[in-house]
């Protein structure tokens, strides 16, 4: 079965590290979100991509970096680990139909020391 | 103030009750309309998506959507032990719907007791 996976699902890291999450898809879909979820705030957009060498910010994309050399994978790089970062990040995948869902994997839990 | 607004809960109901669980919004350019469920420690998954208003029905879960008043709802039909999740409603305003960028609202608990 496709499906699509995280590593690691739990981190912790001091502040001012570089940390890398990974996110890979074997749907085979072209559009790729990374979200981050805290309590009072929901789920909120990070960045995501269309399609291979496609990259954009999303809602709270600042401190994050992301690129898309292949269609299967996605990592998250947070460039200088901040406590403000100690979230649950998820990462989803779709087809790109208006109607399709995406597909979320089951987060990484990481916390910033 | 936030595009998406939903009461956190929790909500609290004896198994076989109706759950009614509610979003409303700002943003009149939404026009895909979705509820996911989020079991602890999982990734959420899709349950209903409606586009534009109206209602739809999928089994035991029914998906409103009232454009003009900007409200959308989610009833569950004889609530199972099995229910109790969050259930975060989810909007688009793109063109690619479901497939695009999701602004969700910050989820409902719900707690089905025996």
């Amino acid at each position: 079965d496709a499906e699509i996976t995280q590593s690691p699902r739990h981190k912790i890291t001091e502040t001012g590290r570089q940390v890398t999450l990974a996110c890979h898809q074997t749907w085979n879909h072209n559009n790729m979100f990374w979200y981050r979820q805290d309590l009072g705030h929901g789920l909120r957009l990070i960045h995501y991509s269309y399609g291979v060498h496609d990259t954009n910010k999303g809602e709270v994309s600042d401190g994050y970096s992301v690129s898309r050399s292949n269609t299967e994978d996605l990592p998250l790089t947070l460039e200088s680990a901040a406590s403000s970062q100690t979230s649950v990040y998820f990462c989803a995948s779709s087809a790109g139909r208006p109607d399709q869902p995406q597909h979320f994997g089951d987060g990484t839990r990481l916390s910033i020391l | 103030q936030k595009e998406v607004e939903q009461d956190p809960g929790p909500l609290s109901v004896p198994e076989g009750a109706i759950v009614s669980l509610n979003c409303t919004y700002s943003n009149s350019a939404f026009q895909y309309f979705m509820w996911y469920r989020q079991y602890s420690r999982k990734g959420p998954e899709l349950l209903m998506y409606t586009y534009s208003s109206g209602n739809k029905e999928d089994g035991r879960f029914t998906a409103q959507v009232d454009k003009s008043s900007k409200y959308i709802s989610l009833f569950i039909r004889d609530s199972q032990p099995s229910d109790s999740a969050t259930y975060l409603c989810a909007m688009s305003s793109s063109r690619t719907g479901t497939a695009s960028k999701l602004t969700f609202g910050t989820g409902t608990r719900l707690q089905v007791t025996l």
